[in-house]
């Protein structure tokens, strides 16, 4: 297991249209989580998981946005009827106990989404 | 609410010397964490170096240390030697301590000259 995998790594879409990221984090971390980053920004928050529970989702994460755990493993992020302001870059990151709390110590390298 | 503020737009240093980069941040929480971040060209996030708010000596990790004045919540990132492969977009974070999501800076674009 050499780190955080994300597919695609890019993603040119139609507005209007859905999409759907994968992210495989490092198999024995238990927290998983979504950021989303446009050009010049941080990372913002999207959601988190610990296994396969949700337990966290940011205001940011519309009702066009979904994201699963489905087994406590791979986790998926859904956006329906992608909108120019989608474009961005979406970064999952996991995470173990380092020094006293959970960190995202490992990032994914992300999936650059472009909704044309 | 947290927040993190990078001042620093952009910083230019010198190969070989020492580069430090500021982030102050606010919180009424008592118990939390700061970490940096570095971001090259090709978008990946790499891990540098963490900071627990009651760690009484600063964090050091090879030639990354940070300066952490907790008086005036202040988490400034030290580069020591730099090296034309530290040109990168660094960022500062924090979190809470049972908190899920980290609290992101806008970052600070670091340009070592040879």
């Amino acid at each position: 297991d050499t780190g955080v995998s994300q597919d695609p790594r890019h993603k040119i879409t139609k507005r209007g249209q859905n999409v759907t990221f994968r992210c495989d984090p490092i198999s024995e971390h238990n927290r998983l989580y979504w950021y989303r980053q446009t050009l010049g920004q941080g990372p913002e928050f999207l959601t988190y998981f610990q296994n396969e529970a949700q337990l966290e989702k940011s205001r940011l994460l519309s009702d066009r946005f979904s994201a699963e755990r489905p087994k406590g493993s791979f986790s998926t992020l859904e956006i329906q009827r992608t909108e120019q302001g989608d474009s961005a870059m979406y970064l999952c990151a996991s995470s173990s106990y380092y020094r006293g709390m959970y960190t995202e110590a490992f990032f994914g390298q992300g999936t650059r989404l472009t909704v044309v | 609410a947290q927040k993190i503020t990078q001042t620093q737009p952009g910083m230019f240093v010198q190969e070989k010397e020492a580069v430090t980069l500021d982030c102050t941040y606010d919180t009424s929480d008592p118990s939390y964490g700061l970490f940096w971040y570095k971001q090259p060209s090709s978008g990946e996030m790499i891990f540098l170096i963490y900071q627990g708010s009651y760690d009484q000596q600063n964090a050091t990790e090879g030639r990354y240390s940070l300066n952490f004045q907790k008086a005036r919540k202040s988490a400034n990132l030290v580069i020591s030697a730099s090296q034309l492969g530290d040109s990168a977009m660094y960022f500062c974070a924090m979190r809470r301590a049972n908190a899920g999501k980290s609290t992101f800076g806008d970052g600070t674009t670091l340009t070592v000259k040879p």
